[in-house]
This record gives C-alpha cells, structure tokens and sequence, in this order.
C-alpha cells in the first residue's frame, strides 16, 4: 500500500517562530489532507489539498504532486498551535485515507 | 458545519466484556470509518463503510465488528474486549466527493481493564 512519511517526528519552537512540516508519499494520490490534534484528542481538518497551495491565515500548505510532497508552514506560532500535526492520503478515488505517523509540535512561551 | 458525534468521550470496561461505540453523523455522508490510536503507530484503519449495510474491513479488523443499519450511524463493536484494545478511537465521515475531506468526531478513550 501507499507510504506516508512524514517529518520530523518532533518539533519545538519558540513562540513567534516560524516552521515547515514535510509529508512525503510514495504514489500518485487523489487527496490529500492536513489535520490538527489538539491536547483533548480531537482531529481538526486544516487543509484539504492534493494539489496547488492554500492559506488560512497563520497556515498554509503546499502539495507537488508530480513530486509526492506536500509541506505545512505555520508562522509566528503561537502556544495553541501544539499538538500533533498529520499529513493523510488517499490513493485512489473513494479509498481510505491513510495516514503518517505525524509530527508532534510544541510552542513554548 | 458536520458534525460527527461519538457517543463516548471516556469508557472504562472489563476484560471480555462485549464493547459498543457509537458514532453518528448530521450531514447525510455516503463513507464512514473507524480507526484507532495507538501512540508511535498514528492512525490505523479498522473498517470503512461506503453504504448503508455495506461494511469493508480495514488494515486491523481483528476482533472487531461494525453496523451500519442506518445511514447516520457507524457502530464499532468490541465482541469480546482485551486490554490489548486499550485505545483512543476516531470516527470519521465523509461525502465521497472530490474537493471534501474527512470529518473526524471527538474521540473515544477506551480504557479495557
């Protein structure tokens, strides 16, 4: 099946900074997605974006798919922006999404 | 906005005990899923359903059963629980149509003693 890798694993900024979340995938895919875990658990969808870039204020998201990445920038991060971010694929029209391991972020005061 | 509602936020049960989790979306959604979460293993995929009553199996359905007898309502069922179900698991729904995503509910923690 598809791969999802996505890096790195663990990430801790400074708030204020600025960062760039890498997902690399190993086949052509039909979507893509980029979710927010906050503390309680709960998948918050950011982007969806299997193609092209996209912003939503402090976020936004860039997907080559002739290259198989996709890259997630935040800017001047802020403390509620920790959590754990996850890149997910679908490979093919109406399959499951598959998902990485994802990075976990801290923004630290 | 869609909701998917999780029935529990929290469940703690016994070793054997038959386990029902209950998951409901608003938006009249085609595609349903479940996964689970395990720390260091992400999100692993248990069973999708594309239709009412239709049901597939997903990378890990050992040990589970789902039902899907209403379009709205996705159940996971635990036929007999074992500590090694110990987990945090995600519903999910969607339209099955290009340009919509996923929508994830809240989570279920289950605790299996």
């Amino acid at each position: 099946g598809i791969q999802v890798e996505q890096s790195p694993p663990d990430l801790i900024l400074q708030e204020g900074a600025n960062s760039t979340l890498r997902c690399n995938f190993s086949d052509s895919v039909n979507n893509l997605q980029w979710f927010h875990q906050n503390p309680w658990g709960q998948l918050i969808n950011l982007f969806y974006i299997p193609s092209g870039t996209k912003q939503n204020g402090r976020l936004s998201a860039t997907t080559v798919a002739t290259e198989r990445y996709s890259l997630l920038y935040i800017s001047s991060s802020q403390t509620t922006d920790s959590g754990v971010y996850f890149c997910a694929v679908e490979r093919t029209g109406n399959t499951p999404l598959v998902f990485g391991k994802g990075t976990r972020l801290s923004v630290i005061a | 906005d869609v909701k998917v509602t999780q029935s529990s936020r929290y469940l703690v049960k016994r070793t054997g005990e038959k386990v029902f989790l209950e998951c409901v979306q608003d938006m009249d959604h085609e595609n349903m899923f479940w996964y689970r979460q395990d720390p260091g293993l992400g999100l692993r995929l248990i069973y999708f359903s594309y239709d009412v009553k239709m049901k597939e199996k997903g990378d890990i359905p050992e040990g589970y059963s789902v039902s899907r007898e209403k379009k709205e309502r996705f159940s996971l069922i635990l036929e007999s629980a074992s500590t090694n179900q110990t987990s945090m698991y995600l519903c999910a729904s969607s339209p099955g149509l290009d340009g919509y995503g996923y929508t994830f509910g809240s989570g279920t923690r289950l605790t299996v003693v």
